[in-house]
């Protein structure tokens, strides 16, 4: 059965801080994996998807690392700014379903 | 630019009754998904249809009905509320199951007293 873990479930990081999330999946048998944002009562926004046959994707500051022999992904975003406090969920698309993370709460402050 | 609507937003239940919740997506996705979220637990998949007159059971199915009604619409049934299914429920659609990037409504809070 698939797993995902994502470290750390909660981060505070200072404005202007570059910062790593991590995403760890236990079946390298994907398809793709993809990073969503969700702000409080509200929906999930996707963000990046990597398929299983890329290494990386990027949009603006942020830049999603997938190994799947490793069973990881990263999300790295740099620059943080207040406006990106949310909580980040990483998924894997495995046998036509995605399975989530519980995801990384972010606050970045002032 | 609709992408997926869900209706209703908000809904309390009492125990016992029954309700559909009703989604719709206007991007001409094949494949659409019916989640629940609880605090600790994650998304969980309850019911996925991959195309248009299918259906397939996801993690947490149980005390839940689905109907795939067009290629548009894919409704969530409780049949007989109880109060472990207050959660918030999300539904999504992708253009192809396990390839393309999937999109989320806004989300039911649903109550069950």
């Amino acid at each position: 059965k698939q797993e995902v873990t994502q470290i750390p479930a909660a981060l505070s990081v200072p404005e202007g801080e570059n910062l790593v999330l991590n995403c760890s999946f236990t079946d390298s048998a994907i398809y793709n994996l993809q990073w969503f944002r969700q702000d409080p009562g509200k929906g999930l926004t996707s963000l990046l998807l990597i398929q299983s046959s890329q290494r990386e994707q990027t949009s603006g500051r942020l830049n999603a690392s997938l190994d799947k022999s490793s069973g990881r992904s990263t999300l790295y975003i740099a620059a943080s700014q207040p406006g990106d406090s949310a909580t980040y969920l990483c998924a894997v698309d495995n046998t036509d379903k995605l399975i989530f993370g519980t995801g990384t709460r972010l606050q970045v402050f002032p | 630019n609709a992408g997926v609507t869900q209706t209703p937003k908000f809904q309390v239940l009492k125990t016992g009754q029954s309700m559909t919740l009703q989604c719709a997506q206007d991007m001409n996705h094949n494949s659409m998904y019916w989640y629940r979220q609880d605090p600790g637990m994650g998304l969980r998949l309850i019911y996925y249809s991959a195309s248009e007159g299918t259906t397939d059971k996801g993690e947490v199915p149980n005390g839940y009905n689905v109907s795939r009604l067009n290629k548009r619409e894919f409704s969530l049934r409780l049949e007989s509320a109880a109060p472990s299914q207050t959660s918030v429920y999300f539904c999504a659609s992708s253009e192809v199951t396990g390839l393309t990037e999937a999109f989320f409504g806004q989300g039911t809070r649903l109550t069950v007293v």
